[in-house]
């Protein structure tokens, strides 16, 4: 079975800094998808960034970008030039393409932006 | 458009009660689905139904019952709650086919079960 673990539980980061949230997964498949979600005190969750596995180029979205690597199975989040409004519980979450339509979720990290 | 609405945002119901959640999208999106979540964890997936079919039922207790009554639409009927179910209800979507791997959320439901 797949399982997605993010280590740190809680992060903080000085406004205008960069910050890495770590996430590794492990699975047995070869093709799928991988996501980060913003899921902010509103409690509305947003789709932040998602990699295809097989492409081997890395993810970006604006101030948002991943690592990405396959061999060792870890996908983490890098945020630069952090706002206010990026303080949020960030969800790591596996999909695979086969047909079964589950999201795998990691534990979430909580990160604090501090002014 | 990438948008999910949810009626409604927050719901105080007894344990005798009957009430239903509403979850819709108009992105054409074939797959919908319906989550559980708890204070800091991660959403727990409900339901899901492919093509108004439900094909997923993660051994909900009888007293969900969802629908779905075309595409657009997915409800969440609710019958004697008990005071753990409280939690925040999330609809969500997806696209079939090669691109069906994202799902997006919608603003969820706040159920309080007195």
């Amino acid at each position: 079975a797949q399982t997605v673990t993010q280590s740190q539980p809680e992060m903080s980061v000085q406004e205008a800094e960069t910050v890495t949230l770590s996430c590794t997964y492990d699975t047995s498949e070869s093709d799928y998808y991988l996501f980060w979600y913003k899921q902010p005190p509103s409690r509305q969750m947003i789709l932040v960034i998602r990699q295809e596995a097989y492409k081997q180029q890395n993810a970006t979205e604006n101030r948002f970008s991943v690592n990405f690597q396959k061999a060792a199975k870890s996908f983490s989040l890098k945020i630069s030039d952090s706002q206010l409004g990026d303080a949020a519980m960030y969800f790591c979450a596996y999909r695979s393409l086969n047909r079964d339509d589950k999201i795998i979720f990691g534990k979430g990290t909580r990160l604090h932006i501090l002014p | 458009d990438t948008e999910v609405t949810q009626t409604p945002k927050h719901l105080v119901m007894g344990m005798t009660n009957k009430k239903s959640l509403k979850c819709e999208q108009h992105m054409g999106h074939r797959a919908m689905y319906w989550y559980k979540q708890k204070a800091k964890k991660p959403p727990e997936l409900m339901f899901v139904y492919s093509y108004e079919k439900l094909s997923i039922n993660e051994s909900v207790p009888s007293r969900f019952s969802p629908e779905c009554p075309n595409s657009s639409l997915l409800n969440l009927h609710l019958h004697a709650l008990q005071p753990e179910d409280s939690a925040l209800y999330l609809c969500a979507s997806s696209q079939e086919g090669l691109a069906k791997g994202t799902q997006y959320f919608g603003p969820g439901t706040r159920l309080l079960v007195l």
